[in-house]
């Protein structure tokens, strides 16, 4: 079992919907998780950490459930330069390194 | 300028062949990382420092070695490429002093398309 498992995808919305997607984790002494986003095979970029209590960045909300071992990630209003790849990244707190998901993509149609 | 460089972009190689590929920082930060990306498996770590003296394996080092030649520069090496190291490889980094959860913010270079053939 990996890891971090993400649902591949693709998400496929309208301008305008709402989308919401999960990653699983499998090992309970992770600590600290994010969400990277990514466009067509370029660099990974840092969305936003997801903090125990839930956090919200403009239209993007991000949840962790540790009792189930899952984040997610919630996009409001989607707008066409949200389509790319989100990874979830989830750091242990054994070594500090990073694990990352293969990604979801999501792609938003007009 | 871009804060992380990395060079090639892109190159080709047959099998065998040694290819070093080169990253360099001005974000002024302590740890640098190697990855590799290969569809549907996400990124992997290859090779992480955390210091100029410090080098560590990741989860995928057979086949690589590094050097950290000074604070801003990581370099990839292949020994002895062979078609299956054919992947899109990361450098990023991070700043050990930042706060909260900034250690683990990690800053990616462009990346390396990398074809063994």
């Amino acid at each position: 079992r990996k890891e971090v498992e993400q649902d591949p995808g693709p998400f496929n919305v309208p301008e305008g919907a709402t989308v919401a997607f999960n990653c699983t984790y499998s090992n309970s002494a992770s600590q600290s998780f994010f969400w990277y986003r990514q466009d067509c095979r370029k660099e990974p970029k840092l969305l936003m950490s997801v903090y125990s209590s839930g956090n919200e960045d403009g239209r993007f909300t991000a949840q962790l459930n540790r009792a189930s071992q899952y984040i997610s990630l919630l996009i409001r209003d989607s707008k066409l330069s949200d389509s790319a790849t989100y990874l979830c990244v989830v750091i242990h707190s054994n070594d500090y390194k990073l694990s990352f998901g293969a990604g979801t993509t999501v792609t938003v149609r007009a | 300028d871009a804060d992380v460089t990395q060079t090639p972009r892109n190159r080709i190689t047959k099998t065998g062949k040694r290819i070093m590929l080169e990253c360099s920082q001005t974000k002024g930060h302590d740890r640098m990382y190697w990855y590799r990306q290969d569809p549907g498996l996400g990124l992997r770590l290859i090779y992480y420092s955390f210091d100029v003296k410090d080098i560590n394996k990741g989860e995928i080092s057979d086949g690589y070695s590094v050097s950290r030649q000074a604070q801003a520069k990581f370099s990839l090496s292949l020994e002895s490429a062979i078609p299956n190291q054919t992947a899109l490889y990361f450098c990023a980094t991070s700043d050990s002093s930042g706060l909260g959860t900034g250690p683990y913010e990690q800053y990616f270079g462009p990346g390396t398309r990398l074809t063994v053939t």
